[in-house]
């Protein structure tokens, strides 16, 4: 069936780091891949996404990996900051209407 | 530019009561999406509306239902509720429909069904 998850609960990095948020999604189908970044009382915020036909995008300290050969999505930020810390989200769309989150990470900075 | 907005904030029903959530779309966007968020989850999709027509719908039963207005707005409504509808109620706007856009999330219901 169609599941996209996450291999870790929770991230815990030293502010200043790099953090790696890795997921795995199940559906051969989809073509197109997004992180969102959803903090406390807040809806999820678009952070970046990807499209089946790259294996590489980058944007403002974020960049997005894809490997579809093994259905293996990341999320790289680097020089994790404070601001960063909230629960990320993979998700994923084929042809349909339906976005297919994982269940989500959350991850911590430390001062 | 106006971001998507959900009303109520917060809600508390009892079962088997009947509930409207309301969504008002992101500025020049025209298609609507519904997620359920239960805590600690990711979120699940319920349906879409373009054209003010569903076009899509996730594994949920008919007792979710919703509209689309002319002016893009939607409603969800949910009869019969039970204890597991407690959820965090997402809407999503995006400028056209279908699978490979970008959806812009409002700030979410909190629902509580006791």
């Amino acid at each position: 069936g169609e599941s996209v998850g996450l291999h870790l609960p929770t991230l815990s990095v030293q502010e200043g780091d790099n953090s790696i948020i890795n997921c795995a999604y199940s559906n051969s189908a989809s073509d197109y891949f997004i992180w969102y970044k959803q903090e406390s009382g807040k809806g999820p915020q678009f952070i970046i996404d990807i499209r089946s036909n790259m294996d590489k995008r980058q944007g403002q300290r974020v960049t997005v990996l894809l490997n579809k050969t093994v259905k293996h999505l990341s999320l790289q930020i680097a020089a994790t900051q404070p601001g960063d810390s909230a629960v990320y989200f993979c998700a994923d769309t084929g042809a349909n209407s339906k976005l297919t989150f994982g269940k989500g990470i959350t991850l911590s900075v430390r001062p | 530019e106006t971001g998507v907005t959900q009303s109520p904030t917060h809600l508390i029903k009892t079962r088997g009561q009947q509930v409207t959530l309301r969504c008002s779309s992101q500025s020049g966007h025209n298609t609507v999406s519904w997620y359920q968020q239960a805590l600690g989850q990711g979120p699940q999709f319920i349906f879409q509306y373009y054209r003010e027509e569903e076009n899509g719908r996730g594994n949920f039963p008919p007792r979710f239902s919703g509209l689309q207005f002319p002016n893009y707005s939607s409603e969800l409504n949910v009869n019969a509720l039970e204890l597991d509808d407690s959820a965090l109620y997402l809407c999503a706007s995006s400028p056209i429909a279908g699978g490979g856009n970008e959806q812009f999330f409002g700030p979410g219901t909190r629902l509580t069904v006791l």
